[in-house]
This record gives structure tokens, sequence and C-alpha cells, in this order.
């Protein structure tokens, strides 16, 4: 079975400093990660999604992770905050298991940027 | 242009009362989920569906039913609410080929009192 660990269910950063949620992942086969976002009483947007190929992924909104297998990690990064990006960041994983292939995410990552 | 949709946003609801959570999309998509998520918490998978007439449950146990007689619809419902019910729930769906994310919906805020 599949697993997400995110690591500090709250970040703290200035606005204009960087942006890094940390993200672990578990499978025994090869997974396809995910970013969401949710702003407050919304529903959750897919900030990027890294399936094959390059291992730097871009999304919106001037986000990046990047997919390292030897340290089973997918980070999610942005080199400089701005104040609409206080919101809760999920980072999730999905394997292919037959007919089935469930998204699981983590605990969660509330970011707060401070002026 | 994701396009699924739950209804009510919101729902105050009195205990005892039967009530059903809609969920429609209109992308075509086979798979369809529920979750539950508390306040500030993380999501838990309660229902899931492969396709017409396929329902499963999630990973977290839960009092409240769903039906799939339509490809675009997934209700969920509760017999009976209680308190401990109070959430908000989310609905989402994804195509069946692999690696593609799921879509969700804005979400449903239940409060039981």
């Amino acid at each position: 079975a599949q697993s997400v660990t995110q690591l500090g269910s709250h970040v703290s950063v200035s606005e204009g400093a960087l942006v890094l949620l940390r993200c672990n992942y578990s499978s025994s086969v090869p997974p396809y990660l995910f970013w969401y976002v949710q702003y407050p009483n919304q529903g959750l947007q897919l900030l990027l999604k890294y399936t094959t190929g390059a291992t730097l992924v871009k999304g919106i909104n001037g986000f990046e992770a990047e997919f390292k297998k030897s340290e089973t990690s997918f980070h999610l990064t942005k080199p400089s905050a701005h104040m609409s990006d206080a919101a809760e960041y999920f980072c999730a994983v999905s394997v292919n298991t037959g007919t089935a292939s469930k998204l699981t995410f983590g605990t969660g990552t509330r970011l707060q940027v401070t002026l | 242009e994701a396009d699924i949709y739950q209804t009510p946003r919101y729902l105050v609801i009195g205990t005892g009362k039967k009530i059903t959570l809609e969920c429609s999309q209109t992308m075509g998509h086979d798979k369809m989920y529920w979750y539950q998520q508390d306040p500030g918490m993380e999501l838990h998978l309660i229902h899931y569906s492969y396709g017409v007439n396929s329902t499963e449950k999630g990973d977290l146990s839960s009092e409240s039913t769903v039906s799939r007689i339509r490809t675009e619809h997934f209700p969920l419902t509760l017999e009976s609410a209680r308190p401990s019910h109070t959430s908000q729930y989310l609905c989402a769906s994804s195509d069946p080929a692999l690696a593609t994310e799921a879509f969700f919906g804005q979400g449903t805020r239940l409060t039981v009192v």
C-alpha cells in the first residue's frame, strides 16, 4: 500500500521568501505524485503532477516540484512567496493496482505568508 | 476546466434527519470518490466507485451510503444525521486512464445540530 508523509503541519514564510513544503512517499511500485492546494471553504485544485519523464515538474502559480526516487521525495517549492499563496497544501500519491487506482493524501501543510 | 458540482454548498440540519449530498460531473469520468475532511484536517476516503453499479467502502468507516446509477451522478446519503457527521464532504472524479489527477468539487459543509 502507498502512503504519504508531509513534514510540518504549519509553515510560515515572509512574503518574497522561498517556499519549501516537504513530501515523502512510500510505494512498492512506481508512483504518480500530485500536489493540490485548498483555499478556505473550497475544494482541492491541482497544482502539479509527476507521472513519468522529467523529474522536475512545473505547475501553476509559479510552483514546481522535483521527484527524487532515491530519496522517495516530492517537495514543493516556489522561489518567492506571495500573500495569495496562503492556503492548505496536500501531497498525494497514486499507483496503478490493476483496475483500481486511488489517491492517498498526506495530512496537509498550512502555509502562512507574512508581510 | 473541471466540471464537477456539489450541492448544497452549506447545509445545517437537525439530528435524525435524512440527507442526500449531490455530486455530478460532466466529464464522463468512470471513477468517482467521496472524501470527508474535518476543519484543518486531512482528507479521508469514505466511498469510491469504478463505474455504474460499482461502489466500494473507502479507508475510513462511514455510516453514509452511496449509489451510482448513472455515470455522472454519485450521491451520498445519511439516513439519520447526527452531530458526529458534522464535517466537510468533498466529491471527486478521475479518468480511469493511468496517472490522471482527480478533479474536486467545491465541497459541502454539513452541520448537524
